[in-house]
């Protein structure tokens, strides 16, 4: 039973164009929402957050959206450069923001291209 | 200011043998975390332990696996006989685990396990 789910396993992108990475869960005990950048051989790194009080969070180029009603959320990344390239896992916590177990998605791979 | 530790970063076992990956936190980390990524799929989480504590073990499978984070020393993930089921890049996190919407774990390199 995949609780978190991204659709898309790949995406691919012009450089300078706005990437949109989805991401749907099922689990309503779900409070917070993680994503994670990954580059091959590496360690998934942390990216941005958000709690459910709130629907949208921005970090620079990045920001996620969270429509709790819907059980999706979405990481969008404008504007989009090479570096960016990588596998993206969506993730979610359940214990109130506390540290705690995550449950990942799938991962949509990005692909920037000039 | 070194980040999560792992390793080996590649480790070769025959079918039957026994394979153990370590894993160092973050300083000021108190708490562990242990995920597996099969090929082509996400990070299965599998143990959450604290000092000297398995606090959350629902991920793990019932046989062969076990997990332990001494009060001194790193926290090791254990696979006694392995069998080629068991090749994946098995990751570990830490967290502080303390602060309020601090979920963020801070990830290692990761052991990629080849059974042959």
């Amino acid at each position: 039973d995949q609780q978190v789910k991204q659709n898309s396993p790949s995406l691919s992108v012009q450089e300078g164009r706005i990437s949109i990475l989805n991401c749907d869960y099922t689990n309503s005990m779900f409070d917070y929402f993680l994503w994670y950048k990954k580059y091959p051989a590496e360690g998934p790194t942390f990216l941005i957050s958000i709690s459910s009080i709130k629907d949208k969070n921005e970090d620079g180029r990045f920001t996620v959206f969270l429509n709790k009603s819907a059980k999706h959320l979405s990481l969008h990344i404008v504007p989009s450069q090479p570096g960016d390239s990588a596998v993206y896992f969506c993730a979610a916590s359940a214990q109130s923001g506390t540290a705690s177990k995550l449950t990942f998605g799938t991962g949509t791979r990005l692909q920037v291209t000039l | 200011n070194a980040g999560v530790m792992q390793n080996p970063r590649h480790l070769v076992r025959r079918r039957g043998q026994e394979a153990r990956l370590r894993c160092s936190p973050m300083k000021g980390h108190s708490h562990v975390y242990w995920y597996r990524q099969l090929p082509e799929e996400g990070l299965k989480f599998m143990v959450y332990l604290q000092k000297e504590n398995i606090i959350d073990e629902s991920g793990m499978p019932k046989e062969r696996f076990s997990a332990e984070f001494p009060k001194e020393g790193p926290s090791i993930l254990r696979i006694q006989q392995v069998v080629r089921g068991d090749s994946a890049a098995y990751f570990c996190a830490s967290s502080p685990g303390t602060a309020y919407l601090q979920a963020e774990a801070f990830f290692g390199q990761g052991t990629r396990l080849t059974v042959v």
